[in-house]
């Protein structure tokens, strides 16, 4: 079946603006993670999801970065006002339950750069 | 709090040769994964290995092994009868199970070339 795929797969935006990421899961799998990875932090994680609920939200960096998955299925990331050292590649991975249970699957990415 | 070293930034290999990458973790759990991902150019994580801590028996994939010392907190991946295609850069990873949530701390990551 289809993996996890998330858009747009570059995003150049100015500082100060919001924009907003999707990733679509993997048909039938509840959870859903956001990570990102940036070239002085590495890879971090952001935001757990399990159906369309957040459990662990202790990754976000600030108040400017929220998230939301609608029917159990898409997710949006948003981060608002953004700032240069937003500028990194934002990855969605998806399990059929919590991820000790299953196999997290990554989709390719979102690189946005932030001017 | 949990984390995971990975010690090499850096590693080359010729097509055929054997290569360990090295991973360190710290943790007081006692319940926990580990994992290798490889991420090639197409910047698409995929699973390489897995090892549940409680197993003592090392994870094996094909040309892909673990050393697990979970004494020493160590966690290498072997690849051998290395390909062009491993060409990519690795990511150790630690799951602590009792956290409930399934989330991923990853090491820093190791770029590895293989040479034809």
């Amino acid at each position: 079946g289809a993996g996890v795929s998330q858009s747009p797969s570059n995003k150049v935006t100015e500082k100060g603006k919001d924009v907003e990421l999707r990733c679509d899961p993997i048909s039938g799998h509840t959870a859903l993670y956001w990570y990102r990875q940036s070239l002085g932090q590495g890879l971090e994680f952001l935001i757990y999801f399990q159906g369309n609920s957040a459990p662990d939200k202790s990754g976000l960096p600030s108040d400017r970065f929220s998230a939301e998955r609608t029917g159990g299925s898409v997710s949006t990331l948003t981060i608002q006002r953004t700032q240069q050292e937003d500028s990194a590649v934002y990855l969605c991975a998806s399990a059929r339950d919590r991820a000790f249970l299953d196999t997290q699957y990554f989709g390719p990415g979102t690189r946005l750069t932030v001017l | 709090a949990q984390t995971v070293t990975q010690s090499q930034p850096e590693m080359s290999v010729q097509e055929a040769e054997t290569v360990t990458l090295s991973c360190t973790y710290d943790t007081s759990e006692n319940n926990y994964y580990l994992f290798w991902y490889k991420q090639p150019p197409s910047r698409q994580m995929i699973l390489v290995i897995r090892q549940e801590a409680y197993k003592q028996q090392n994870a094996t994939e094909n040309r892909f092994s673990v050393n697990f010392q979970k004494a020493a907190k160590s966690f290498s991946l072997k690849i051998s009868d290395s390909q062009l295609g491993d060409t990519a850069m690795y990511f150790c990873a630690f799951m602590n199970v009792s956290g409930n949530t399934g989330k991923l701390i990853f090491g820093q990551g190791t770029t590895l070339q293989v040479k034809p």
